[in-house]
Parts: C-alpha cells; structure tokens; sequence
C-alpha cells in the first residue's frame, strides 16, 4: 500500500525556521496536507494543497512542494509549535485512498 | 459554528463489533465528505475511511487494515456519519474520530472517542 515518509523528529530553537519533510511517489500528481496535533488535542489543519494556509493558522506557516516530497516550513519557529506534525495526501490509484505519514514531532529547544 | 460530537466508544471483546456515531452541526452536513481516522496510544494517524455525498452515490472507500470489517454510512436526515466496526481484534483500540471535508480531509474534527478491544 502507498506510504507517506516523514522524518521522526526535528528540533529546533526558538526563532529558528523548521523545516519537516514528507515523501511519497504520489506527491507529484496529487495534493499534500499538513496537520498539527497536541498531546489530547485532536489534529489541527495548517496547510491545505501543499501551500495554501487555512484561516486562522499563522504566516509563519508555509509548504512547499518539488517532485516526490512536500515540506512544511514554520519561520520564526515560537515554543508553542512544539507538537506532531503529519503530512496526508492521497494515493494515485483510484478511489484514491488517503494516507498518512508517520509524524513528526517538532522540539522547540 | 461548526460542530461534531461522537459517542459509541468504549470496551469490547476480541471478536466484537462496535458503532460510533458523529453528529453533526453548523455546516450543510450533505454537502461534506466525511472520514474516520484513528489513533492508537502513543502512535500516529491512520486513515480509516470515508463517505462521499448523494451526489457521488455515497460512495465509501476504506483502508486496507479495515477493509471488509468496517462500515462506513451517514443519514443526512440525522446530520450524523457513522462508523460500524465487526471483527475486531486488539490492535483495533484506539481513539477514533470523525472529520469533515472542505478544504482537506479534516477541516473540523469530533473530540474523539476511545474503543477499547480487550478480553
């Protein structure tokens, strides 16, 4: 089955720009999502079709995409981003089924 | 404001079934996909399912570690998505929730419910 691959930790420090990366064969031909999640908090959309923001989310918030890989970019990095990160998309294949990457938690040193 | 509340969680035997439920609130709730997504203790994500619109049929689609045991199914009349569990085994446990479609697949998310599959 389609695989999403992310890496398992990423730190940083404050001020810092993060940047999380996410792999996947599919990722040309289709659009890539990115959710934060809080220990007992459910996920939180940050970016929809690989760069668009939602409202609400901060600018410091960014995606990129080249190819087979996808990343979320958070400048600025504020000790409140300390959280999982996971990158969704879809597989190639119809029904295009959606999956997720394994997360990322994001260290604020 | 949007909202939506699950309940059905709770303890289960290995072999039992199970069904959640997600009401919803706010949002034209028969103009929304809507899916189901796990989490076990300590792990990441993992995609269930989902239900597409009258529109498409209310198709449904799920993943391969659920195909064949769940059921997904919605009553728009209710605003409520559901989510029928047979067959299910100890890695099953987990907390589910139920998300809405817009602009990903989870623009707004249930608060969760934990199902717990243990003799």
């Amino acid at each position: 089955s389609y695989e999403l691959t992310q890496p398992s930790s990423v730190s940083v420090s404050p001020g810092q720009t993060a940047r999380i990366t996410c792999s996947g064969d599919a990722l040309p031909n289709q659009y890539a999502y990115w959710y934060q999640q809080k220990p007992g908090q459910a996920p939180v959309l940050v970016i929809y079709k690989d760069s668009e923001r939602p409202s609400g989310i901060p600018e410091r918030f960014s995606g990129s995409s080249s190819g087979t890989t996808v990343t979320l970019i958070i400048s600025g990095v504020q000790a409140e981003d300390e959280a999982d990160y996971y990158c969704q998309s879809a597989d190639s294949s119809d029904p295009y089924p959606e999956v997720f990457g394994g997360g990322t938690k994001l260290t604020v040193l | 404001e949007v909202q939506l509340v699950q309940s059905g969680g709770g303890l289960v035997q290995p072999g039992g079934s199970l069904k959640l439920s997600c009401a919803a609130s706010g949002f034209t709730f028969s103009g929304s996909t809507m899916h189901w997504v796990r989490q076990a203790s300590g792990k990441g994500l993992e995609w269930i399912g989902r239900i597409r619109i009258k529109a498409n049929n209310y198709a449904t689609t799920y993943g391969a570690s659920v195909k064949g045991r769940f059921t997904i199914s919605r009553d728009d009349s209710r605003n409520t998505a559901y989510l029928q569990m047979n067959g299910l085994k100890n890695e099953d446990t987990a907390v589910y929730y139920c998300s809405r479609s817009r602009l990903g697949i989870g623009d707004n998310w249930g608060q969760g419910t934990l199902v717990t599959v243990s003799s």
